[in-house]
């Protein structure tokens, strides 16, 4: 059973940087596609953007070029970092696993991230 | 970017009642060669994650009930439970996966009359 587990600090400062991590546990990472999601409180669902293991990624052009999403093959994980961080980012933050085009077959817990001073 | 468009935002129902959820897409997510409507429906209860539940607009996903039914293609689709039950409250997002930026709906909340 493969499993997601996100990590990281729980609140940023305004212009600094996020970064988060999903540990893969049960499966490789390398096969799939790898995504970011967010949903800020209270509100819809917002693909941040994926990654395959070789390091060729996608991203939301919504984000301005703000975020990097990155494999680690070596620790059975990917990461994402969103610099220049404002309120507008505070959300929870999902990762989650594609198959070819499917779509989000599994899902991390997710983890809440509040950007605040 | 693909807009998709739910309605109604929210939605109540007696228990054993049907509901069906709408999702309208700006553009065509049907991709002609293999006949694929790259449309997925997703549930979220309160606190969870989202649970995929259908793809490929009609599949369920392996262990999803029979009582959810998805339907549609090309820019309309309908995501219906056919007797509603208590467990079934939640927020259901519809999504395209077709084209990046993957984009969702804004989720229709569905509770109990």
């Amino acid at each position: 059973q493969v499993l997601l587990q996100e990590s990281g600090p729980g609140r940023v400062k305004p212009s600094e940087t996020l970064s988060l991590t999903c540990a893969v546990s049960g499966g490789s990472i390398s096969s799939h596609y790898w995504h970011w999601i967010r949903q800020p409180p209270g509100k819809g669902l917002e693909w941040i953007g994926d990654v395959y293991y070789s390091g060729r990624s996608n991203t939301n052009p919504s984000l301005q070029g703000r975020v990097t999403i990155s494999p680690d093959t070596s620790k059975n994980q990917f990461s994402l970092r969103l610099i220049s961080v404002t309120a507008a980012d505070t959300a929870v933050y999902y990762c989650a696993r594609q198959v070819d085009h499917d779509p989000f077959d599994i899902w991390g817990r997710g983890t809440m991230v509040i950007v605040s001073s | 970017d693909i807009v998709m468009t739910q309605s109604p935002d929210s939605l109540a129902v007696s228990l054993g009642e049907r509901a069906t959820i709408n999702c309208k897409s700006s553009q065509s997510i049907l991709y002609r060669p293999n006949n694929v409507n790259y449309l997925a429906w997703y549930q979220q209860r309160p606190g969870q994650p989202p649970e995929l539940l259908i793809s490929e607009a009609s599949t369920r996903k392996s262990g999803v009930p029979d009582r959810f039914n998805g339907s549609g293609s090309g820019t309309d689709f309908s995501l219906t439970i056919s007797s509603l039950r208590a467990e079934d409250v939640a927020v259901y997002f519809c999504q395209q996966c077709r084209f990046t930026p993957y984009t969702f709906g804004q989720g229709t909340k569905l509770e109990i009359k």
